[in-house]
């Protein structure tokens, strides 16, 4: 079993969905949890990230930790055909510089 | 600069031959990353640098694989004798390096260099 499991997709939505991304983690020691966006052809670039559980809005994006379900969710509403990218889970431990990286999710948010 | 700058973007060579990948990182940032980023794959951690502590070298694949960062800024990726699954885009990313149980650490990551071995 891999440390990070992320759903490869792809997914496609039509504009105004609400999307919901999500990963697993089998290591208890995950402390801060991110979520990257990487556009074709460039690197990724951190969207939003979270220390420990609970919730953490930042316009339209909304991420989630559930620490004691190992399991972490980004919310995208009022998806827009801009926000089509691969979208990559990645967490660490509190003493640990290392991000395990989920395998990332692509989206197509369809005008 | 004002991110990182990584260089060649492209790179296509034949299997056996040695290939060597440039990272720029951010002006003042002490810590720098290689990831590794193959076909339906997350991204592997390859090597990390902080200041002048020892790299963690823990995630380089083999011993064909190897990465010097001088005077605490450039770094370079040596790839030798290159066989076809070394073929992926190869990331470097910088941060201010307060890492350890100091919030998110926040990871810049240039646009990659992209390795094609035939």
């Amino acid at each position: 079993q891999k440390e990070v499991e992320q759903d490869p997709g792809p997914l496609s939505v039509p504009e105004g969905a609400i999307v919901s991304l999500n990963c697993t983690y089998s290591n208890s020691a995950f402390q801060y949890f991110m979520w990257y966006r990487q556009y074709s052809r460039k690197g990724p670039e951190l969207l939003m990230y979270t220390y420990s559980s609970g919730n953490k809005e930042d316009g339209r994006f909304t991420a989630q930790v559930d620490k004691s379900s190992k399991y972490i969710s980004l919310f995208i509403r009022d998806s827009q055909p801009s926000d089509s990218a691969t979208y990559l889970c990645a967490m660490r431990g509190g003493s640990n510089y290392k991000l395990t990286f989920g395998k990332g999710t692509l989206l197509t948010v369809n005008p | 600069g004002a991110g990182v700058s990584q260089s060649p973007s492209n790179k296509v060579t034949e299997k056996g031959k040695d290939v060597e990948l440039r990272c720029d990182p951010i002006s003042g940032h002490t810590a720098l990353y290689w990831y590794r980023q193959s076909l339906g794959q997350g991204l592997e951690f390859l090597i990390y640098f902080q200041g002048n502590s020892a790299p963690d070298k823990s995630g380089l694949p083999s011993d064909r694989f190897s990465a010097e960062r001088t005077g605490g800024s450039v770094s370079t990726l040596t790839i030798q004798r290159t066989q076809q699954e070394d073929s992926a885009v190869y990331l470097c990313a910088s941060s201010q390096g307060q890492a350890i149980g100091s919030g998110a650490n926040v990871l810049t990551f240039g646009a990659g260099s992209r390795l094609t071995v035939l």
